[in-house]
């Protein structure tokens, strides 16, 4: 099994909704990570959260740490068709590498 | 600054060949962390070089090699290609600052920061 599942896997919104994408681990995260790829392309990175009950925002994309520090969410206010993609979520595990989960593909249409 | 770059964009190869590809850190990085993306589904870490040495590896056969430069850039070779191999791989290059019990880790206030990715297609 996947050490961090990612939900929905897939999501279709309306322009404008609001949408929320979770990142759960089955341990203790030390830093976590999210990402946005368009198809076929790099990552970008969006934020980290590193304590637990961390809240962090960026233009209308706000993340979340939960206290137990085992999941996060993302939340995406008024979207638009610029927030399309693939999110991902990474974890740093206190080991030099991260681990991803197999991430959200979001579709916005007008 | 230029970011992370990788090189080439695109390569085709045949099953058995051998394929080299190339990684610029972004300004400033010291460490390069090399990924597998299949389709669909998330990266997986293959290893990661600093100081011209391979310090972590993931679940990757000896088939997948790497090296990394005094400029610390840094190269993935990949002998004997399967079909499997065919795959989005990242470069992703960081700042190591943080040793916990003699093992290099992620600096806990610094973010990977990703190159664009070449498309491997083997035939």
């Amino acid at each position: 099994s996947q050490e961090l599942e990612q939900s929905p896997q897939s999501l279709i919104v309306q322009e404008g909704k609001n949408l929320t994408i979770n990142c759960t681990s089955s341990k203790t995260l030390y830093g976590l990570y999210w990402y946005k790829q368009k198809y076929g392309e790099g990552l970008i990175f969006l934020m980290m959260l590193q304590k637990g009950g961390e809240e962090k925002s960026h233009e209308k994309i706000t993340a979340k740490l939960d206290e137990k520090k085992q999941q996060s969410s993302l939340h995406i206010t008024a979207s638009q068709p610029s927030h399309a993609g693939i999110y991902l979520c990474g974890a740093d595990r206190d080991t030099d590498k991260l681990i991803f989960g197999t991430g959200t593909r979001l579709q916005v249409f007008p | 600054d230029a970011g992370v770059t990788q090189s080439p964009t695109h390569l085709i190869k045949t099953r058995g060949q051998q394929v080299t590809l190339r990684c610029s850190p972004k300004s400033g990085h010291d460490t390069v962390s090399w990924y597998q993306q299949a389709l669909g589904q998330g990266p997986q870490f293959i290893f990661q070089y600093y100081e011209e040495e391979e310090r972590q590896r993931g679940n990757f056969p000896d088939r997948f090699s790497g090296h990394q430069f005094p400029n610390y850039s840094s190269e993935l070779n990949v002998n004997a290609l399967l079909l499997g191999d065919s795959a989005l791989y990242l470069c992703a290059s960081s700042l190591a600052n943080i040793w916990r019990d003699s093992t290099l880790s992620l600096a806990s206030n610094t973010e990977a920061f990703f190159g664009q990715g070449t498309r491997l297609t083997v035939v």
